[in-house]
């Protein structure tokens, strides 16, 4: 069976910074292309990064590029999203998804972790 | 950016109505496109992968139609368990985008 549990959401500062984690199993996580979607409070899904399993490619949203980071761990099937500098907009719910194969449509979620950026 | 929008962005049925859901994208998408469902509290579940492809276990009252820029999810019958927030999301490219929901609701 699939599973994927995102952890290290926290109430931060703007300007702070976060690590979010996404433990996975059930799967052959090391081929894997794995991604992370967010949601704001009563908004819609907005898709964030995407990272191949050897991590040669990798795709940001515009707006987080330069501040989040994403990585993997696959001894761990582990995937990470380093938040810098982090602001208000930023403020959601952050899922961590899986992709169906080598396509970019995510058919496993975590239950998701929430974000929230306020002084 | 491909921009997607659904419409309508709110609807309400009774049990056993014919629901159609639509999605248009800024510019050609091929059949780049899935449907999502999402309940309070929950993620969201994949129900329609390119364009029309029913994703494993998913209820066949669920259909997918369309290709380049327009796009519909069909319920057959709606449920009770059908009451959500139904997105539409293009892989044609980075960055990939989401459309901005309908939401279901049983009369």
């Amino acid at each position: 069976e699939v599973q994927l549990v995102e952890s290290g959401g926290a109430l931060v500062q703007p300007g702070g910074s976060l690590r979010l984690s996404c433990a996975a199993s059930g799967f052959t996580f090391s081929t894997s292309w794995m991604s992370w979607v967010r949601q704001a409070p009563g908004k819609g899904l907005e898709w964030v990064a995407s990272i191949r399993g050897d991590e040669i490619l990798i795709h940001y949203l515009a707006s987080v590029e330069g501040r989040f980071t994403v990585f993997r761990d696959n001894a761990r099937s582990t995937v990470f999203l380093q938040m810098n500098s982090l602001r208000a907009e930023d403020t959601a719910i952050y899922y961590c998804a899986k992709l169906l194969g080598t396509v970019t449509t995510f058919h496993f979620w975590g239950q998701g972790t929430l974000v929230t950026v306020s002084s | 950016d491909i921009q997607l929008t659904q419409s309508p962005s709110f609807l309400s049925a009774s049990i056993g109505d014919r629901v159609t859901i639509s999605c248009r994208a800024s510019q050609g998408i091929n059949n780049y496109l899935a449907w999502y469902q999402q309940k309070p509290g929950k993620a969201p579940n994949l129900l329609i992968h390119s364009a029309s492809t029913l994703y494993s276990g998913v209820p066949s009252r669920f259909r997918g139609s369309g290709s380049g820029t327009e796009f519909t999810l069909t319920i057959s019958s709606l449920q009770p368990e059908d009451s959500a927030t139904y997105y539409c999301q293009q892989r044609n490219g980075y960055p990939i985008t989401f459309g901005p929901g309908t939401k279901v609701e049983i009369k």
